[in-house]
This record gives structure tokens, sequence and C-alpha cells, in this order.
């Protein structure tokens, strides 16, 4: 069965440093990753997204995914954060098997940006 | 207008009263899902739905019904609430295979 699990479910950085939001999978197939992004009061929309097409996975926003099988991780990362980067993000598989459709959750990283 | 659309927003409802969160999406997918949203959990799936005849009980069901009235409509409910029901809830839709979900704004439930 596949799972996810998200590194810290709270990240602080200072306004222009580095995001880095850890995402580890669990799949016996090849996975399809995604990373989602929740404002406050608001639903989920997505970031980017992962189907073995390329690695490396540019999104929305100036974020970026490296998939690294190796590693089964699916790191999200920015180069330099923003105020309105503060939200929860949401790092997500496909299921498989008699699932096949869903999509299985991580737990969520609340990001904070001090100014 | 929104492609995917929950109603209502927010609701706020006694234990043991029985509710109903509709869903509607405009975006023409055979696929809906209904998830729920706790601190700390994230979302877990609670019903899914591949077509109108097709309906599958998620990793938490219990407790919960859907009804999948047509392809743009797939509605949750709550036979009994109660207060550990209290959550946000969320409404997607998807194309058939590894593609992303989209979501709806989601319902803020709060059972008292």
């Amino acid at each position: 069965a596949q799972s996810v699990t998200q590194l810290g479910s709270h990240v602080s950085v200072s306004e222009g440093a580095l995001v880095l939001l850890r995402c580890n999978y669990s799949s016996s197939v090849p996975p399809y990753l995604f990373w989602y992004v929740q404002y406050p009061n608001q639903g989920l929309q997505l970031l980017l997204k992962y189907t073995s097409a390329a690695t490396l996975v540019k999104g929305i926003n100036g974020f970026e995914a490296e998939f690294k099988k190796s590693e089964t991780s699916f790191h999200l990362t920015k180069p330099s954060a923003h105020m309105s980067d503060a939200a929860e993000y949401f790092c997500a598989v496909r299921g498989s098997g008699g699932s096949q459709g869903n999509l299985i959750f991580g737990k969520g990283t609340k990001l904070s940006v001090k100014p | 207008d929104a492609d995917v659309t929950q109603t209502p927003r927010n609701r706020i409802t006694k234990t043991g009263k029985r509710i109903m969160l509709e869903c509607s999406q405009t975006k023409g997918h055979d696929r809906m899902y209904w998830y729920r949203q706790d601190p700390g959990l994230g979302l877990r799936l609670i019903y899914y739905s591949f077509d109108v005849k097709d309906i599958n009980k998620g990793e938490i069901s219990d407790g919960y019904s859907v009804s999948r009235q047509a392809q743009a409509k797939f509605s949750l409910s709550l036979e009994s609430a109660i207060p550990n029901q209290t959550a946000l809830y969320f409404c997607a839709t998807s194309y058939p295979g590894n593609t992303e979900a989209f979501f709806g704004q989601g319902t803020r439930l709060t059972v008292v």
C-alpha cells in the first residue's frame, strides 16, 4: 500500500531564505506524486506533480521538487521564501490496485515566513 | 464560478442530527471524492466514486454515507452527527488515470 510521510509539521523560515519541505513515500509501484498548497480558509491547490516524465519538476510560484527513487523522496523547495508562501503544504501519492485513482495524503507541513 | 462547488461552506449542527453536504462540479470529471481534514492528520478519504454506478468506501467511512445523483453531483451524509465528526470536509474530482485531483473550497462542519 502507498503512504506518504512529511517530516516536520511546522517549518519556519525568514523571508528570502531557502524553503525545504520534506516528503518521503512508500509505494510498491512507480509512484505518481503531488504537492498541494492550502492557504488559510481555502481549498487545496496543486503546486506541482511528478508523473515519471522528468525527475525535477517545476511548479507554480517558484516551487520545484525533485523525485529521488533511491531515497524514496520528493522534497519541495523554493530558493527564496516570500511572505505570501505562508500556508500549509501537503504531499500526496496516487493509490494503486483497488484504490487506484485515490490520492493518499501526508499529514501536512505548515510553513511560516518571518519578515 | 468555481469548478467544484461545495454547499454549505459552514454549518453548525447538533449531536444526533442528520446532515447532508453537497458537491457539484462543472469539470466533466467522472471521479469524485470526499475527504475529511483534521489538524495534524492531513486529509483522509471517506468515500469515492469512479462513476455514477460505482461507489466505494475509503479509509474512514463509518458514520457516513454518500449518494452520486449524477455525474456532476456527489453528496455526503452524516446520518446521526457526533462531535468527533467536527472537521473540514473537502470534495474533489479527477479524470481517470494518474492525474491530479481538483478540490472544492471545503465545508467547515461543527457538531455540538
